[in-house]
């Protein structure tokens, strides 16, 4: 497995302004993935971050509202722009393709509240 | 896109109880992935599941891989209060991208 630290862990924001949440692993991994769980739902991908080049999007989601970025394998950010009260949800960072595995291991989340 | 249909939504149950959750799809998958999640925190893997009809345990965790690759299910035995999250089912496509179920809400009463 791999250690994986988010900041912040809990915003409170402004509708209109942008929050970057930070994804930090504590070694190097293939695989990040940024997902977000609204509040009592499942977790839905919304993104691929790729060390450099352009992070791969899911259906629904684009590059506009939450651009990532990649600079190497420990590290990526999502940024949530010109929020609204419905991207209060909680963003969560994740790694895979650890020892050639199919499963992912998650960091603890930051809570975003858009007021 | 590819869906994961997990039941029962959430259960109530006694300490010491046994527990049965599954997952089904319309899809076939090569993997499938058990995960919990207790409040506050991210997701934990708790079971993978790699072959058709495997069934694996991890202490008291119990899945299994339906053959025909569109199924599992996971059991807990002899139920205790910290058993209490969200486990979700999960599944990954080519890219290794994972689809979730809604989740499995366990509540236990001591």
């Amino acid at each position: 497995s791999a250690v994986i630290s988010q900041k912040p862990s809990r915003d409170i924001c402004q509708r209109g302004t942008s929050l970057t949440i930070q994804c930090q692993v504590d070694s190097q991994v293939t695989m990040m993935f940024w997902y977000r769980q609204q509040p009592g739902q499942s977790l839905t991908l919304i993104a691929t971050a790729n060390q450099g080049s352009e992070a791969t999007y899911e259906s629904g989601f684009v590059i506009d509202k939450f651009p990532i970025s990649r600079p190497n394998l420990t590290f990526s950010t999502l940024t949530v722009s010109n929020m609204s009260p419905e991207d209060s949800s909680i963003y969560l960072c994740s790694v895979g393709g650890l020892a050639g595995t199919e499963t992912q291991y998650f960091g603890p989340g930051t809570r975003l509240l858009v007021l | 896109g590819q869906q994961l249909n997990q039941s029962p939504q959430s259960m109530f149950i006694q300490e010491g109880e046994d527990v049965s959750m599954n997952c089904t799809s319309s899809s076939i998958f090569n993997t499938w992935l058990w995960y919990k999640q207790d409040p506050g925190e991210g997701p934990v893997p708790l079971i993978a599941l790699y072959k058709a009809g495997e069934l694996t345990s991890n202490g008291r965790l119990t899945a299994q891989f339906g053959i025909t690759r569109k199924d599992s299910f996971l059991n807990i035995s002899a139920s205790i209060p910290s058993d209490v999250g969200i486990y979700f089912c999960a599944a990954p496509d080519k890219y290794s991208t994972l689809t979730f179920g809604k989740g499995t809400m366990l509540l236990v009463s001591p």
